[in-house]
């Protein structure tokens, strides 16, 4: 059982570049989640899914896009790389509602851009 | 102000200390609380997760939850070199699709 896959690992970006960072659960979760995390700092939602084909803003979701095409893939889809955009990406999957027990996160994306 | 702040730290405590960590948050709508850890270049792992105000125990972990107080807090026995980590405490309310808050973690480091 692979959990939450994420790729690639490690990325370096040129501004104004773009890019797709990719996420896959094998769970059957429902939700699926896209955070940030900047050093010494909690996690910001960006994206968020409730099920295939539906998607909505988190709180920094400027500078990205995402889509739900299938319960198991959530890309994450940056347009015109910026500085500000160096960061940690997460994943997570949970089950919905009240069967919800909390996140499963994948290993992570380190993206840097220069 | 944010929803949710978690006692900085960092936390330094020899090996076999009792750890106490904590959050407050000023939202009553949070219903659910989670700890999570983040071992150093990882993504973070869920800890404990509980929805009513008590205690959770799980083995040397565990979750104490004051929705009176607004403030949870993770304790942490005997601590072992192995749970040095970061810690973030994680919440979310009923009818928002799962979305957690986050607090900015609590970095901890136990010494042999």
């Amino acid at each position: 059982n692979a959990g939450v896959t994420q790729t690639p690992k490690f990325r370096i970006l040129k501004i104004g570049q773009s890019m797709t960072l990719q996420c896959t659960q094998d769970m059957n979760h429902n939700y699926m989640y896209w955070y940030r995390q900047d050093p010494g700092m909690g996690l910001k939602l960006i994206y968020y899914s409730v099920g295939a084909g539906i998607t909505d803003k988190g709180e920094v979701p400027n500078g990205y896009n995402v889509s739900r095409s299938t319960t198991e893939d959530f890309p994450l889809r940056l347009e015109l790389a910026a500085p500000s955009q160096t960061s940690v990406y997460f994943c997570a999957s949970s089950y919905s509602g009240t069967r919800s027990y909390g996140y499963t996160f994948g290993s992570g994306t380190r993206l840097t851009v220069v | 102000q944010k929803e949710v702040e978690q006692d900085p730290g960092p936390l330094s405590v020899p090996e076999g200390a009792i750890v106490s960590l904590n959050c407050t948050y000023s939202n009553s709508a949070f219903q659910y609380f989670m700890w999570y850890r983040q071992y150093s270049r990882k993504g973070p792992e869920l800890l404990m997760y509980t929805y009513s105000s008590g205690n959770k125990e799980d083995g040397r972990f565990t979750a104490q939850v004051d929705k009176s107080s607004k403030y949870i807090s993770l304790f942490i026995r005997d601590s072992q070199p192995s749970d040095s980590a970061t810690y973030l405490c994680a919440m979310f309310k009923n009818t928002n699709a799962g979305k957690s808050t986050f607090g900015d973690g609590t970095t901890l480091t136990v010494k042999p």
